[in-house]
């Protein structure tokens, strides 16, 4: 299985409300990514885990909270988000960590809408 | 910051015509990736290359890295419709960071 899957595909939510994105791999990788997406852009580094530790945060707000619950699956909780908050958010994973050494396999995405 | 530069940011060609995508850095890369998105896709990994000089092939495409691994190229030879997308080159960035260039977006006419 080499896939990553990612929930919801679509989401739209209002400022003043709560959402989680997911994402799960099942192909033992030990690194796991969230990126950030605008159209016509490419993707932007948001978090990495390594071996389910948070080991970078790319300065990114606090009203996005990431969150590895075990070695295949990768939350991002989402709070008090912004209009401009509004991107396709992709998970990726990897091998290892080590990140341009290894392939990155990325999720289909969750195209994220804050109205 | 390290960044990796790609051009040209888009590409118009018509079907059955060659494409070349250029990636630079002003600094030596350890190793350079390749990924392509299609439309309302997800980027998927193409190849990595590592070693200076290297060219590697699939199929229509062919990919090199220059001498020094400060640059790299993507060439597709006879563009199909199945090309179209946006191709990233992506090299390493500090603290093992994935440092993706801005992408060149493909359009291929009929």
């Amino acid at each position: 299985d080499t896939e990553v899957t990612q929930t919801p595909k679509h989401l739209v939510m209002g400022m003043t409300n709560k959402k989680s994105l997911k994402c799960e791999q099942h192909m033992g990788h030990r690194a796991m990514y969230w990126y950030k997406q605008k159209a016509k852009k490419p993707p932007e580094l948001m978090f990495v885990y390594s071996y389910e530790k948070l080991s970078i945060n790319e300065s990114v707000p606090s009203r996005f909270s990431p969150e590895c619950p075990n070695s295949s699956l990768l939350n991002l909780h989402l709070h008090a988000l912004q209009p401009e908050d509004s991107a396709l958010y992709l998970c990726a994973s990897s091998q290892a960590p080590g990140g341009p050494a290894y392939e990155q396999y990325f999720g289909p995405g969750t195209r994220l809408t804050v109205t | 910051g390290q960044q990796v530069m790609q051009i040209p940011q888009y590409q118009h060609v018509q079907e059955g015509e060659d494409f070349t995508t250029y990636c630079n850095s002003s600094t030596t890369l350890s190793n350079i990736q390749w990924y392509k998105q299609r439309p309302g896709g997800h980027p998927v990994f193409l190849i990595q290359l590592v070693k200076s000089g290297e060219v590697k092939k699939q199929k229509r495409l062919t990919f090199q890295f220059g001498e020094a691994k400060k640059n790299s190229s993507l060439h597709i030879t006879a563009t199909q419709t199945t090309d179209v997308g946006t191709y990233f080159c992506a090299g390493p960035g500090r603290d093992d960071k994935i440092i993706f260039g801005k992408g060149t977006r493909l359009h291929i006419l009929p």
